[in-house]
């Protein structure tokens, strides 16, 4: 069965520090890997999308890697700002025959306080 | 630009009525994606329409049904409502099929009472 396992479920960080979110998934065959950011109460942007050749893509002072052998991939946030608060997605697209399916992960909860 | 536009934006119903959701793409999108999000399950994938044929389904009832018209934009209806399907539906579109970036609509949260 396709899973996407997310963690930490929630974070609290001081504003200017660091931090990494995890996903690990068990999706097969591999499509595509996608980070989404949902600020409370509107839809979620779409902040990477990593296909397999793909292992570091960057957005501004989010970076995803992606390491396909291990089934994992990490969002590392630099030097973190309040309107960083927010749930971050993680999205699996698993190919076949002319269609994907997606599996989404439960989203890691991000608060970052001054 | 314009983003993408849902409406309502709220929505209330009872058990056994249907409903119609809308969503307009960004112009010059031709693909729409419908999903369902809730607190409990998280976001879960409904469909997606490319040039007016639905190319992908996730896994929910024959109740969830959609369409997409010649000017992309797109509807999604859902039948015989029961409480389960008070929800947050989003609707993102981009250019084409596949793995591109998708922009999301703010939503219709639909309440069944």
């Amino acid at each position: 069965k396709n899973q996407v396992e997310q963690s930490p479920q929630s974070l609290i960080i001081l504003e200017g520090k660091n931090c990494t979110l995890q996903c690990n998934y068990t999706v097969s065959p591999f499509s595509n890997l996608r980070w989404y950011k949902q600020d409370t109460g509107r839809g979620p942007v779409s902040l990477t999308i990593m296909t397999f050749s793909e292992n570091t893509k960057s957005n501004g002072r989010y970076t995803a890697t992606l390491d396909a052998d291990t089934k994992q991939s990490s969002l590392h946030i630099t030097a973190s700002q309040l309107s960083d608060s927010a749930s971050y997605i993680c999205v699996v697209s698993a190919a076949g025959a002319g269609s994907y399916q997606l599996t989404f992960g439960k989203g890691t909860k991000l608060s970052v306080i001054p | 630009k314009a983003g993408v536009t849902q409406t309502p934006r709220y929505l209330i119903k009872t058990r056994g009525q249907q409903v119609t959701l809308s969503c307009s793409p960004i112009s010059g999108h031709r693909s729409v994606s419908w999903y369902q999000q809730t607190p409990g399950q998280g976001l879960q994938f409904l469909f997606e329409y490319f040039s007016e044929t639905q190319r992908n389904k996730g896994n929910f009832p024959g109740r969830f049904s959609g369409r997409q018209f010649s000017n992309s934009r797109s509807e999604m209806n859902v039948s015989t409502l029961e409480l389960g399907d008070s929800a947050l539906y989003l609707c993102a579109s981009s250019l084409d099929d596949g793995p591109s970036i998708q922009y999301f609509g703010a939503g219709t949260r639909l309440s069944v009472l």
